[in-house]
């Protein structure tokens, strides 16, 4: 299958500090996706990109879609305690069956 | 409307038994997804459905493995025989896909299957 990579693998950040992530693919995706996954729940949609160069909000969270559709990226700010938890990005090749292909996560730790 | 709802939360079996989940969709949502996931891992995707056709399996769906979705709502997974390798969470997720419209993935909380 695809391989998307993630980075980082983990992170431990003070609360109030501002965290960034990335996901690389070597093909080309159409959408991007990106989830919070807590312990023994399944993943929440956090964001979803679907134009190149898009750029999309929710709260304290912005995700963009790389303009060469191979990346896309996650930034969340001003952390808070609740932010803990493993972080994955998803994507969808073109005409490949729609079937999504999963990032390793960046697993998240803030410290109060 | 709830969500996706799977069940059992989680399942203890014994090496070589059957075991079969249940997911229930978001229930305007016709397409249907099986993914599992192992520690430290991302999910990986099992099959999907298009209302009751099952339209792609992965190379991970072995022939222990089937899935069903006879009337286009709930879908069923069955692992056959089941092996100590099979110990992981099965995610179920749905999504609407309305032409050229395609919702992204709403995941259940999973199943999560030990086998001993």
């Amino acid at each position: 299958g695809q391989q998307l990579n993630q980075s980082p693998q983990s992170m431990f950040i003070q609360e109030g500090e501002d965290v960034s992530m990335n996901c690389t693919s070597s093909s080309i995706f159409n959408t991007w996706l990106w989830y919070k996954q807590d312990p023994g729940e399944g993943p929440v949609l956090l964001i979803a990109l679907y134009k190149a160069g898009e750029l999309t909000s929710n709260g304290r969270l912005t995700a963009q879609f790389g303009i060469t559709r191979k990346d896309s990226f996650l930034n969340i700010s001003a952390s808070i305690p609740s932010d803990v938890g493993i972080y994955f990005c998803a994507g969808q090749l073109p005409g490949a069956g729609n079937q999504f292909y999963f990032g390793t996560g960046t697993s998240l730790t803030v410290i109060p | 409307d709830t969500g996706v709802s799977q069940n059992p939360r989680h399942k203890i079996t014994k090496r070589g038994q059957n075991v079969t989940f249940r997911c229930d969709p978001i229930s305007e949502h016709n397409r249907l997804y099986w993914y599992r996931q192992t520690l430290g891992q991302g999910p990986e995707f099992l099959t999907y459905f298009q209302n009751e056709a099952q339209l792609e399996k992965s190379r991970l769906l072995s022939d222990r493995f089937s899935a069903e979705r006879p009337k286009g709502s709930f879908s069923t997974l069955e692992i056959q025989r089941t092996e100590q390798g099979d110990s992981a969470m099965y995610l179920c997720a749905s999504s609407l896909v309305k032409g050229t419209y395609n919702s992204p993935l709403h995941f259940g909380n999973g199943t999560r299957l030990t086998v001993t």
